[in-house]
């Protein structure tokens, strides 16, 4: 089975950086991941997005200039990095797989990670 | 890249249908068939259960139908069951190469 399983909960102060894994496993590689996001009883915010292939990403505007995923090709873990953290940025976030209908459709997610950011 | 607008709230009894809309603009929804449709029950991950605007993964319960007229795609369950209490989130590509999701809605099931 398709399983994304990402790394633990983490606990920032303002204006550190938090950097997020994501292990794929289960498939071939060659879909695209997605980063999302979800603020406590709040709805999904679209991030990012990374070609496993090209390592080529894109990023939602919001987050330009803030946020970075990359790959390890030799690991095939993908991570995602926020910096400027702001108690706004407390939310669960979610990594997810391209589908193969569309690379714009989610059809896998990882358990979420957990950002809290507080002083 | 602004949010797709969906309802917060949507009820309806036992058996009955409900329609949840999803408007966004001609840059999004207008302009492409690349609109989907996630569920998500408290505690859980969302799960795809539209893409393409109408079509539903395997698995699927025929009972979610999706549909698009201009800039606002609508998601129909008919045959409301318990189980399909959760909140409702639709997506749409965008003109930016992107996708972006809709605030959701919350199904309640009277």
């Amino acid at each position: 089975q398709v399983h994304l399983v990402q790394s633990g909960a983490e606990v920032k102060k303002p204006g550190a950086s938090v950097k997020i894994s994501c292990k794929p496993s289960g498939y071939t590689n060659g879909f695209y991941i997605h980063w999302v996001r979800q603020a406590p009883g709040q709805g999904l915010e679209w991030m990012a997005i990374i070609n496993p292939t090209a390592g080529t990403t894109n990023y939602a505007q919001k987050f330009q200039g803030r946020v970075t995923v990359t790959r390890d090709t030799s690991t095939t873990t993908f991570y995602m990095e926020l910096g400027s953290l702001r108690s706004e940025d407390t939310a669960l976030y979610y990594c997810a797989r391209g589908s193969s209908s569309g690379w714009y459709y989610l059809d896998f997610w990882g358990q979420g990670t957990l950002v809290t950011v507080s002083s | 890249q602004s949010a797709l607008t969906q309802p917060a709230s949507v009820s309806g009894s036992p058996g009955q249908s409900v329609t949840i809309s999803c408007t966004g603009t001609n840059s999004d929804i207008g302009a492409y068939k690349y609109v989907s449709w996630y569920q998500q029950h408290p505690g859980k991950v969302p799960k795809l259960i539209i893409y393409d605007v109408d079509d539903r993964p395997s698995g699927v319960s025929n009972r979610f139908s999706g549909s698009k007229s201009g800039n606002t795609a609508s998601l129909t369950i008919s045959g409301l069951q318990a189980d399909d209490e959760a909140d409702y989130f639709c997506s749409s590509y965008t003109s930016y190469t992107t996708p972006v999701f809709g605030g959701g809605t919350k199904v309640t099931v009277l």
